[in-house]
């Protein structure tokens, strides 16, 4: 079973602050690391995506991946009250396609 | 471009009718991928969609079933409805090359089964 864990949370963090979210896997070969955001009753959005080991920057966004821990992670910088959502972590382990594993979620609150 | 389109958006059915989803790449896109979400479960993946065939398959029963036309339009039945069915459907495309590419969801279409 490929499996794919993140805090469910709520991580609540102040305005203006860093959030931080983590997720591990536990499929080695997985190869291909996506962030989504996910706003109440709406569908995914992509945030960021991320294929080799290092950090990956796209603006206030940081996708931070290490494939011998097995692990992903999200920084937010500057938190924005429009950042409060649920931030999904999915891999992809398929080599041959598109079939996203996706962890739980970890609900994020910006408070003002 | 049009982003992907799910059709319809809601739906209520009774256990052991049968219903059919429609989704709508995005254009140049090849691959369709069908997904479920449940508070309980989460989003799993039900499967994948790529030049009329099925590539990928998640662990959902016989029930459970898709298909692709030739313009990259895909549908997706599900048969003798159960009051677990009830949940968010999500589809999403992508271009088709292979596990490297970005997922683009649709809006979903939330169902009900009573």
């Amino acid at each position: 079973q490929k499996e794919v864990e993140q805090n469910s949370g709520p991580l609540s963090v102040p305005e203006g602050a860093i959030a931080s979210l983590n997720c591990t896997y536990s499929d080695r070969g997985s190869q291909s690391f996506f962030w989504y955001r996910q706003y109440s009753g709406k569908s995914p959005e992509l945030i960021m995506f991320i294929y080799s080991n290092g950090d990956k920057e796209d603006g206030r966004f940081t996708a931070q991946l290490n494939k011998a821990s097995q692990y992903v992670s999200l920084l937010i910088r500057d938190s924005q009250p429009s950042d409060s959502a649920t931030y999904l972590c999915a891999v992809n382990h398929n080599n041959a396609g598109n079939m996203l594993t996706f962890g739980g979620g970890t609900r994020l609150m910006v408070k003002p | 471009k049009a982003g992907v389109t799910q059709t319809p958006r809601y739906l209520i059915k009774t256990r052991g009718q049968q219903v059919t989803l429609s989704c709508s790449p995005i254009s140049g896109h090849r691959s369709v991928s069908w997904y479920q979400q449940t508070p309980g479960q989460g989003l799993q993946f039900l499967f994948e969609y790529f030049s009329e065939t099925q590539r990928n398959k998640g662990n959902f029963p016989g029930r459970f079933s898709g298909r692709q036309f030739s313009n990259s339009r895909s549908e997706m039945n599900v048969s003798t409805l159960e009051l677990g069915d009830s949940a968010l459907y999500l589809c999403a495309s992508s271009p088709g090359q292979g596990a490297w590419e970005t997922q683009y969801f649709g809006p979903g279409t939330r169902l009900l089964v009573l």
